[in-house]
């Protein structure tokens, strides 16, 4: 079973609404990364960290995405005005390191922008 | 740059039949190469790694042997079976905090 644990399951946000996702990373696992899944199952990186710094991000991430992964807090991803285009289901990974080392998955949060 | 390539988006199988599910992928670096297999409503979840050349890997049937020369970790099975319908993505870690995935191939198998 998996040990990342997202939520919600699932969100429905009006277009130019927010939409808010968290994230909890395996315990001990200081490396996080987001990705988007889009409806032909390709995943697009969108920003990964280390610890609470990020450490690369994407364009689309730099303007109407913003992430955060504070200490002793769940991480989170929140989209600042929800467009169509952003539906999608939203990965959340972790790993021991970002080198060399595979990436565990939660089951994901699928956002539907209406 | 960094990628991975997987040619087929569906294949389609009678269960008990043998599988090869394509993957090939380009880095500059020391390749570590994954497969991974998402079932419906599920997390991608691992099923093979490797970052040995010539060498088999295998985890629940499934089988794969990274081969540098040509690039390739091609997933295989001798016999598949229903329970085995779901998406496989094959994913490289070139280092550097990133994860490259393939585009997927979806895995039918029919009774």
């Amino acid at each position: 079973n998996s040990k990342v644990i997202q939520t919600p399951r699932y969100l429905v946000k009006g277009q130019g609404q927010k939409a808010k996702m968290r994230c909890i990373p395996e315990k001990g696992h200081p490396v996080v990364f987001w990705y988007q899944q889009n409806k032909n199952n390709e995943f697009k990186f969108l920003i990964n960290f280390q610890n609470q710094e990020v450490l690369q991000q994407i364009d689309m991430t730099e303007k109407r995405f913003s992430a955060e992964c504070p200490s002793n807090s769940p991480c989170s991803l929140e989209i600042q005005s929800s467009e169509a285009g952003d539906s999608a289901l939203y990965l959340c990974a972790s790993s021991l390191s970002g080198t060399n080392t595979e990436v565990f998955f939660g089951k994901g949060t699928r956002l539907t922008v209406v | 740059g960094d990628s991975v390539t997987q040619t087929e988006g569906l294949v389609t199988l009678t269960k008990g039949l043998p599988v090869m599910l394509n993957c090939t992928y380009q880095t500059t670096y020391s390749p570590f190469l994954f497969w991974y297999v998402q079932h419906l409503n599920e997390a991608p979840k691992l099923l093979l790694k490797s970052s040995t050349d010539n060498k088999r890997t295998e985890h629940q049937g499934f089988y794969a042997t990274l081969h540098k020369s040509s690039s390739s970790f091609h997933l295989q099975k001798s016999s598949v079976q229903l329970s085995d319908s779901a998406l496989y993505f094959c994913a490289l870690n070139p280092g550097g905090y990133k994860v490259v995935f393939g585009s997927g191939t979806r895995l039918l198998v029919s009774p």
